[in-house]
């Protein structure tokens, strides 16, 4: 199963939206609405952010929302802010009942 | 408060052997799939396996299958993962992660090398 398809990097200032995407195929994304996204810092374990395409778990921030198309989906981070900063990966269940990761995306606030 | 704690890491030769636990706490282990997932230092997350919440399925990363077998046992709260034949690319901090991957272990970190 190959690792669906993330920017290495994404950049924004505070305040400003950024979207990070992921692409995979209709044996992934596309097939099913199962896509979640988890943020990482530095040496600690991921956080479930997004799951569903676009749920968010309950009492998390709703400056993160997600969205789907095709074989495409995305995570919106809105009005940054510097503890943001960390690495992001999407994740989807794939139609073998196994589930695939993103290669990741670091994101930077300037 | 719902956690889960890893353990069973550590240094093995290639083509030895290793087991990893997770003991869970904080809730209904029994009602729950489990997952493991690695991150080879530096770089991103790989999906290793998942068991359903009474062990009767269990899917494989085609990497893995073959090598390694998932297991649990809802009376102790606890999910394992036995890994053989190790390879140097298996090499990674391993995380335990509930259901919808809502909550993960601190990892525990599986090292091959002679």
């Amino acid at each position: 199963q190959s690792a669906l398809t993330q920017p290495a990097s994404v950049s924004g200032s505070p305040g400003q939206s950024i979207t990070i995407s992921c692409t995979g195929t209709s044996s992934d994304v596309g097939g099913y609405d199962y896509v979640s996204w988890y943020q990482q810092h530095p040496g600690k374990a991921p956080k479930l952010m997004i799951y569903d395409v676009s749920k968010r778990p309950s009492g998390d921030s709703n400056r993160f929302s997600g969205s789907k198309s095709g074989n495409t989906a995305s995570l919106i981070i809105s009005g940054l802010q510097a503890e943001d900063e960390a690495d992001y990966f999407c994740s989807s269940y794939t139609s073998r009942s196994t589930y695939v990761f993103g290669t990741g995306t670091k994101v930077t606030v300037l | 408060e719902v956690q889960l704690v890893e353990s069973g890491g550590g240094l093995v030769q290639p083509g030895g052997s290793l087991r990893l636990s997770c003991a869970a706490s904080g809730f209904t282990f029994s009602d729950y799939s489990m997952h493991w997932v690695r991150q080879a230092p530096g770089k991103g997350l790989q999906y290793v396996s998942t068991i359903s919440s009474n062990g009767d399925s269990t899917y494989y990363e085609n990497s893995v299958e073959g090598r390694f077998t998932i297991s649990r046992d809802n009376s102790k709260n606890t999910l394992y993962l036995q890994m053989g034949s190790l390879r140097a690319e298996d090499m990674a901090v391993y995380y335990c992660a509930r259901g919808l991957f809502d909550c993960w272990g601190q990892g525990t970190l599986v090292t091959v090398s002679s």
